[in-house]
């Protein structure tokens, strides 16, 4: 099937730092997002990209759909102590109504 | 609105046991869906639905039934545990507005088979 590769795995990093994480496809998809889980939580959606090149921002969040239609891209901006968690990509395909995701970055923010 | 809500929170079952993992929504979603999350593996599909009546299987469906009677209710059966379906178990839906692409989830069921 489909896969999705996330990295970093894991990142520690200090408050007030920048944070970058990338995803990559060997197949094309028409939708990426990315979601953050907290500890013991299901997963959140932070950011949905629907067309090649869009570049959509959350607040400290910005993400980009990548040209190729084959990675994305999530960048955090001045880390705060609550960004703490793990950061997953997911990819549609919109024909098979399935999402894939990736293996996740786990982020640790330190003061 | 509650959301996506999950029943039980935490579950224990010896092997060749049954039980059902509950899920409800309230936002009148067309598509509900089921994943399993193991350490190291992402979020992986297990079963989906369109609508009440339709289902479909995901990248990992056996061992796992499903049906969907209602808009609201997508309950998940296993019908003999394995202790390979040990792990944390999440709900999601989401409406054709956002093309299915925009999924809600649940907290989750972590259920421990022995």
């Amino acid at each position: 099937g489909q896969q999705l590769n996330q990295s970093p795995q894991s990142m520690f990093i200090q408050e007030g730092e920048d944070v970058s994480m990338n995803c990559t496809s060997s197949s094309i998809f028409n939708t990426w997002l990315w979601y953050k889980q907290d500890p013991g939580e299901g997963p959140v959606l932070l950011i949905a990209l629907y067309k090649a090149g869009e570049l959509t921002s959350n607040g400290r969040l910005t993400a980009q759909f990548g040209i190729t239609r084959k990675d994305s891209f999530l960048n955090i901006s001045a880390s705060i102590p609550s960004d703490v968690g793990i950061y997953f990509c997911a990819g549609f395909t919109g024909t098979a109504s399935k999402l894939t995701f990736g293996t996740g970055t786990r982020l640790q923010v330190t003061l | 609105n509650a959301g996506v809500t999950q029943t039980p929170k935490f579950q224990v079952l010896k092997t060749g046991q049954s039980m059902t993992l509950q899920c409800a929504q309230d936002m009148n979603h067309e598509y509900m869906s089921w994943y399993r999350q193991d350490p190291g593996m992402g979020l992986r599909l297990i079963h989906y639905s369109v609508g009440a009546g339709i289902t479909d299987q995901g990248e990992v469906p056996n061992g796992y039934n499903v049906s969907r009677s209602t808009t609201e209710d997508f309950p998940l059966r296993l019908l003999s545990a394995a202790p390979s379906q040990t792990s944390v178990y999440f709900c999601a839906s989401s409406d054709w507005s956002s093309s299915y692409n925009e999924q809600f989830f649940g907290p989750g069921t972590r259920l421990t088979v022995l």
